[in-house]
């Protein structure tokens, strides 16, 4: 069971340059949500979405786009790169169930030079 | 917005000595999920804790929820090279806040 596939795993962008980091489920989770990781800042949360049509901002939003049109895919769109926005970044689902977990895709480590 | 504080940021250990971490809000959360990161690896979740005071036991590992459901503690007995990643807090259902973790290093 692959549970939550991210891809690609590594990535180098130049300043300007858009891209799209997929984030794809096999759990039927409602819940999906993109957060990066940032040396001493721990996890912050980008985006997130409750469902299929449903998305909504979290804590860092500026300079990404998300939208979900099925349940199993959430991708994060960079409109325009910039090297603020290296760092690695991690897709996560759960159930929706009360107090469930956080599952993990495997991250994407962006460099924008 | 509700941040959740850890502390320490980073701890060394020599292997067989044990190991606490720390997290505190200044607010009352509804529950508190622990995670481990491997270096290089994802966020995997550990176990999660949702009464006043509660505590549970994974081996050597020792979760605790506060009274006032403000903070939470890790401890791990006896640490081991296996242990070595950085431990991190979180609470929520769906929308997680997490803490800025511990790293973890544990010397043979």
């Amino acid at each position: 069971n692959a549970g939550v596939t991210q891809t690609p795993k590594f990535q180098v962008l130049k300043t300007g340059q858009s891209m799209t980091l997929q984030c794809a489920q096999d759990m039927n989770h409602e819940y999906m949500s993109w957060y990066r990781q940032d040396p001493g800042m721990g996890l912050r949360l980008i985006h997130y979405s409750v469902g299929a049509g449903i998305t909504d901002q979290g804590e860092v939003p500026n300079g990404y786009n998300v939208s979900r049109s099925t349940t199993e895919d959430f991708p994060l769109r960079l409109l325009s790169a910039a090297p603020s926005q290296t760092s690695v970044y991690f897709c996560a689902s759960s159930s929706g169930d009360r107090y469930t977990e956080a599952f993990f895709g495997q991250g994407t480590r962006l460099t924008v030079v | 917005g509700q941040q959740v504080m850890q502390i320490p940021q980073y701890q060394h250990v020599q292997e067989g000595e044990d190991f606490t971490t720390y997290c505190n809000s200044s607010t009352t959360l509804s529950n508190i999920q622990w995670y481990k990161q491997r270096p290089g690896g994802h966020p995997v979740f550990l176990i999660q804790l949702v009464k006043s005071g509660e505590v549970k036991k994974q081996k050597r590992l020792t979760f605790q929820f506060g009274e006032a459901k403000k903070n939470s503690s890790l401890h791990i007995t006896a640490t081991q090279t296996t242990d070595v990643g950085t431990y991190v807090c979180a609470w929520g259902t769906y929308k997680y806040i997490f803490g800025t973790g511990t790293r973890l290093k544990v010397l043979a």
